[in-house]
């Protein structure tokens, strides 16, 4: 089955620093969906994008589909932005999402 | 406000009390479906609803039961619950499914099972 990796699995920055974050995935997806698990446990739906480029404020996101990844890049980071930011995507007839195992950000003041 | 509910949101129990976790959707959503989060292994799926009286497993159904009555609710029961089911649980649904369809979380339940 599809497998999705993101990288790096840990990140620890300073308050005002930007940031990449890196979801590979080994196939075709027709969905792929971005979140943060708060330090509460609650996910957070971040961006639907299966292709192309959003904006949401200091937080955007790129799916390039043909060459299997996604990037989420956080900009003048915040001590809000801690927790763990999961890729999902949707493959084939899967009823179900598959989810990276995460990337656990830590942003210190 | 769209929402996904899930309750309880805490709940610590003993091994073989029989309990219900239960899911409400105000969005006339079709499908719903329930994850298990556990350190190291990310989100498992349990089960899914493709639509009232429709369900299926996914990846990890042992021990779970679940049920589709009514479009808005599809409640998680464990009827003899065990310590390997302590784990955070998330109920998730949808439009429907295929392209196009972003997935909604509920804010997660906390199971420990002593």
């Amino acid at each position: 089955g599809i497998q999705v990796e993101q990288s790096p699995p840990d990140l620890i920055l300073q308050e005002g620093a930007n940031s990449t974050l890196r979801c590979n995935f080994s196939d075709s997806v027709n969905n792929l969906q971005w979140f943060h698990q708060n330090p509460w446990g609650q996910l957070i739906n971040l961006f639907y994008i299966p292709s192309g480029t959003k904006q949401n404020g200091r937080l955007s996101a790129t799916t390039v589909a043909t060459e299997r990844y996604s990037l989420l890049y956080i900009s003048s980071s915040q001590t809000t932005d801690s927790g763990v930011y999961f890729c999902a995507v949707h493959a084939g007839n899967n009823r179900k999402l598959i989810w990276g195992l995460g990337t656990s950000l830590a942003v210190n003041p | 406000e769209a929402q996904v509910t899930q309750n309880p949101r805490y709940l610590i129990t003993v091994t073989g009390k029989k309990l219900t976790v239960t899911c409400s959707q105000n969005m006339n959503h079709e499908y719903m479906s329930w994850y298990r989060q556990d350190p190291g292994l990310g989100l498992r799926q349990i089960y899914y609803s493709m639509n009232v009286e429709v369900t299926d497993k996914g990846d990890v159904p042992e021990g779970y039961k679940v049920s589709r009555k009514e479009k808005r609710n599809f409640p998680l029961i464990l009827e003899s619950p065990s310590p390997n089911q302590t784990s955070l649980y998330f109920c998730a649904s949808s439009p429907g499914w295929g392209g196009g369809q972003p997935q909604h979380f509920g804010d997660g339940t906390r199971l420990s099972i002593l």
